[in-house]
């Protein structure tokens, strides 16, 4: 069965303290892994897409990076208005076009 | 940018009565979708739709779901006669295409049973 696992849960981080959030995922064969951001009482939304093992793609202070278990985000001197839950996804090859999604890691940064 | 915009944000609900979610996807989107988050859950995904019919459903989507794109620019979920534990925020999603394009989600409708 197709599966998305997130570590940790929560993470806590002082402004500046750079950290790595885990997706660990299990798939018949990977068409894409996704990561959205979700701020509270909003909707998903589209940071990174990922395709093959080795990829790495990068926006502001965040970067995603992909092998065939699982998948980082790194966050770099993180700032307050980084705090949300990231969330992991995949898609399918046999999938049509759903996407799996993990739980979630809830990062706090203060300042 | 374009975005997805789903109405009403909030809707109230007594058990059984029939309720309509709308969404405006992304306008040269041709891929539209609805998922679920119950409180503190995953986001759940529950029908994919293209050219005017469903291409995916999950277990959840039964009979008591149905998808529709009334015109050129709407897509409804309806829910015939609703149980208290439908309540949730319910997602639209687009995307331009299929084969790992992301889907870009509207900010959720809360659905609120009594």
């Amino acid at each position: 069965e197709d599966q998305v696992t997130q570590s940790p849960e929560a993470l806590r981080l002082q402004e500046g303290e750079s950290s790595s959030l885990n997706c660990s995922y299990t798939v018949s064969g990977l068409r894409g892994l996704f990561w959205y951001r979700q701020d509270p009482g909003k909707g998903p939304e589209f940071l990174f897409t990922l395709y093959s093992a080795g990829e790495e793609k990068e926006k502001e202070r965040l970067k995603a990076t992909l092998t065939k278990k699982e998948s980082f985000l790194h966050i770099t001197a993180p700032k307050p208005e980084d705090s949300a839950t990231y969330l992991c996804a995949v898609q399918a090859r046999d999938g049509y076009n759903k996407l799996i999604f993990g739980a979630g890691t809830r990062l706090a940064v203060h300042p | 940018e374009p975005e997805v915009t789903q109405t009403p944000s909030h809707q109230v609900t007594q058990m059984g009565q029939e309720v309509i979610l709308r969404c405006v996807p992304i306008s040269n989107h041709l891929y539209f979708y609805w998922y679920r988050q119950i409180l503190g859950q995953k986001v759940e995904f529950l029908v994919s739709f293209y050219n005017n019919e469903i291409s995916e459903k999950s277990e959840i989507f039964d009979d008591q779901f149905s998808v529709e794109r009334p015109d050129g620019s709407n897509f409804t979920l309806k829910i015939r006669s609703t149980k208290l534990e439908d309540s949730a925020m319910y997602f639209c999603a687009s995307s331009e295409s299929t084969g790992g394009q992301p889907q870009h989600f509207g900010d959720g409708t809360r659905l609120s049973i009594l």
